[in-house]
């Protein structure tokens, strides 16, 4: 069964500080790795990853997937409070749009 | 461009009814995915339908199902809620394609008592 675990679970942290977010995953059949934002209900798309070692950045978030050791990482630099969220980490490998999501990391940025 | 919307943003019912949840997806969208939302499992893939088809399934009881009608639009059906149904319930939208990005909606929060 295909897995995704995210840690740390929860993150407080202050306004300016860099935080690095973690995803590991066990898949059968790799398609893509995604990161997404959830403030209050709606999940918003951030990144979507596909080859190891490709940086991609979206002004003060980057991520980077690494599919020899099976883990994605999620920076966000310059931390600001509208940063407060769930990050969520999900692949895709189930074909198409069967996506399997990790239970999320709850990051709170403090003034 | 509108995005996904559901109906009802909220739900309460009892244990033993039924509840049908609707989803429309962003103009243009074929493929439909369903989720459950809860705080101890996270989000969890429900089922996804394309083209008025189930194509891809997760690991939930036959009382939860869908389908999908001509314009893309999406319905999902539980029948005898149980308490542990109680949840938000997202639908998320996206061209169907492999490795499209998915599109959510805001979800439904159906609490059964």
């Amino acid at each position: 069964e295909d897995k995704v675990v995210q840690s740390p679970l929860s993150l407080v942290v202050h306004e300016g500080d860099t935080v690095t977010l973690n995803c590991s995953y066990e898949v059968t059949n790799f398609r893509s790795l995604l990161w997404y934002k959830q403030e209050k209900k709606a999940p918003t798309f951030l990144f979507m990853l596909t080859s190891s070692g490709i940086e991609k950045k979206s002004g003060r978030l980057s991520s980077i997937l690494d599919k020899k050791e099976l883990f994605s990482i999620l920076n966000i630099t310059a931390t600001q409070t509208g940063d407060s969220a769930v990050y969520l980490c999900a692949e895709n490998s189930g074909g198409y749009q069967k996506v399997t999501f990790g239970i999320g990391t709850k990051l709170q940025v403090i003034p | 461009k509108a995005g996904v919307t559901q109906t009802p943003r909220y739900l309460i019912k009892t244990r033993g009814q039924q509840v049908t949840l609707s989803c429309s997806p962003i103009s243009g969208h074929r493929s439909v995915s369903w989720y459950q939302q809860t705080p101890g499992q996270g989000l969890q893939f429900l089922f996804e339908y394309f083209s008025e088809t189930q194509r891809n399934k997760g690991n939930f009881p036959g009382r939860f199902s869908g389908r999908q009608f001509s314009n893309s639009r999406s319905e999902m059906n539980v029948s005898t809620l149980e308490l542990g149904d109680s949840a938000l319930y997202l639908c998320a939208s996206s061209l169907g394609f492999r490795e499209d990005t998915q599109y959510f909606g805001p979800g439904t929060r159906l609490t059964v008592l």
